[in-house]
């Protein structure tokens, strides 16, 4: 069965210092797709970034990049000159891919960040 | 642009009594469309999702059901409410075929 795992449940950075989120799965299917998701206060499930499983160079958008280890099953999110308002929960989640043509998300626990002035 | 909207944004509702929360999604058409709930503290698990109008999957057998009467339109129902039924209830959508899945921003249930 496939599964997420986040390791940090909480992390602390200085506004405008790097942080590395944790996160690390499981499957044996060979073809499969890698999110990150923020969560404010508001609860709002806010998309950030993607990799492909065959992608060849790491996906990057904006500030946030991932850190792909396909060996390791890793896949780190990368956040760069934090900013205040990146305070939220970060989940990791792996897509599923079922016939019918839907695709599943399973979730990670997440982990709460926390940006310091 | 495609918006996800969902209704109400917070209920507060006795045991027993109906559920009825609301999906809808502005600018895209056949969406796969998602029902997820997030426990306090917790990451999301599936509850539904719909291929299609009147297509209709559970992940997990619950006190809930779900139904699609228009190709944008997601429900979640309950007859009768359960205090383990409360939780942040959170609707999603994606392109047919496509990876990505954008979510709404929610409904905090609270049953008492």
């Amino acid at each position: 069965a496939q599964k997420i795992t986040q390791t940090q449940p909480g992390m602390f950075v200085q506004e405008k210092e790097a942080v590395t989120l944790d996160c690390t799965y499981d499957t044996s299917d060979p073809s499969y797709g890698l999110f990150w998701y923020k969560q404010p206060s508001s609860g709002e499930m806010i998309f950030l970034i993607y990799q492909g499983s065959y992608d060849q160079q790491n996906a990057t958008e904006g500030r946030y990049s991932l850190n792909f280890q396909k060996a390791r099953k890793s896949a780190n999110l990368v956040i760069s000159a934090s900013q205040l308002g990146d305070s939220a929960m970060y989940f990791c989640a792996m897509r599923e891919v079922f016939s019918g043509g839907y695709n599943k998300l399973i979730f990670g626990a997440g982990t709460r960040l926390a940006v310091h002035p | 642009s495609q918006t996800i909207h969902q209704w109400p944004a917070t209920l507060v509702q006795p045991v027993g009594s109906p559920l009825s929360l609301e999906c809808t999604v502005e600018g895209t058409s056949n969406p796969n469309l998602y029902w997820y709930r997030q426990a306090a503290g917790r990451g999301l698990q599936l509850l539904f999702y719909s291929v299609g109008i009147g297509q209709i999957s559970s992940e997990v057998p619950q006190n809930l059901s779900a139904s699609r009467p228009q190709d944008r339109q997601f429900i979640l129902s309950s007859k009768k409410l359960l205090l383990s039924d409360s939780g942040f209830y959170l609707c999603a959508w994606s392109p047919l075929g496509g990876e990505t899945q954008y979510f709404g921003p929610g409904t905090r249930l609270l049953v008492l």
